[in-house]
């Protein structure tokens, strides 16, 4: 099955500084990689996803990367501010009636002032 | 519009009791899938449902079951609990089964196995 790998597991960030969190898949047959956002105690919300027919997509200072060949897909916060502290998931998909997400480990994000 | 709503929101059962835990896809939604989130982890795929039919199980003993209702509803139960069932169980929708669309997560239930 799908196995996605999430590094780092800590990020640790000055206020304005630029954030990369780092994922790859092993399944081929993925083509749906949504990023989710979680706060402590609170439900994952999606921030930004991208399908394999794009490279790249980006929504303010948020952006995700896509490498279908070497089967990784990246995080970019620009401009980070104490409220993007918080845990965020990439995960991966694949089409079909079961179509399951597969999390990785989470990166905790710590933006201090 | 109300989003996916869960209850209830925290449940501490005994070892060896059963619980069945309860979701309310948002409107329209007619895909729901539940995870397993234990501490410091990502969400664990436990089950996916469409159209009241099973699509998708995860890795996960036939301790745990799960149906969807008439209405896109559905319950999640898990018998003979252990210690290590003790997690945030989170429940998903999505507006269909097939395609890749987004998930809308509820707000969870807490459980705690003790």
């Amino acid at each position: 099955g799908e196995n996605v790998e999430q590094h780092p597991s800590t990020l640790s960030v000055q206020e304005g500084d630029s954030a990369v969190i780092k994922c790859t898949y092993s399944d081929s047959a993925s083509n749906y990689f949504p990023w989710y956002k979680q706060e402590l105690g609170k439900r994952p919300q999606l921030i930004i996803d991208i399908r394999s027919n794009v490279g790249e997509k980006k929504d303010q200072r948020i952006a995700v990367t896509l490498n279908k060949t070497a089967k990784h897909f990246s995080l970019h916060i620009t401009e980070t501010q104490p409220e993007d502290s918080a845990v965020y998931f990439c995960a991966a998909s694949t089409a079909g009636t079961a179509s399951k997400l597969t999390f990785g480990t989470g990166t905790r994000l710590q933006v201090t002032l | 519009d109300a989003g996916v709503t869960q209850s209830p929101t925290h449940l501490i059962k005994t070892r060896g009791q059963q619980v069945t835990l309860r979701c309310s896809p948002i409107s329209g939604h007619k895909s729901v899938s539940w995870y397993q989130q234990v501490l410091g982890q990502g969400p664990q795929f436990i089950f996916q449902y469409y159209e009241k039919e099973e699509r998708g199980r995860g890795n996960f003993p036939d301790r745990f079951s799960a149906r969807q209702f008439p209405n896109y509803s559905s319950e999640l139960n898990v018998n003979a609990l252990l210690l290590g069932d003790s997690a945030l169980y989170l429940c998903a929708s999505r507006p269909r089964g097939v395609l890749n669309t987004e998930a809308f997560f509820g707000q969870g239930t807490r459980l705690t196995v003790v």
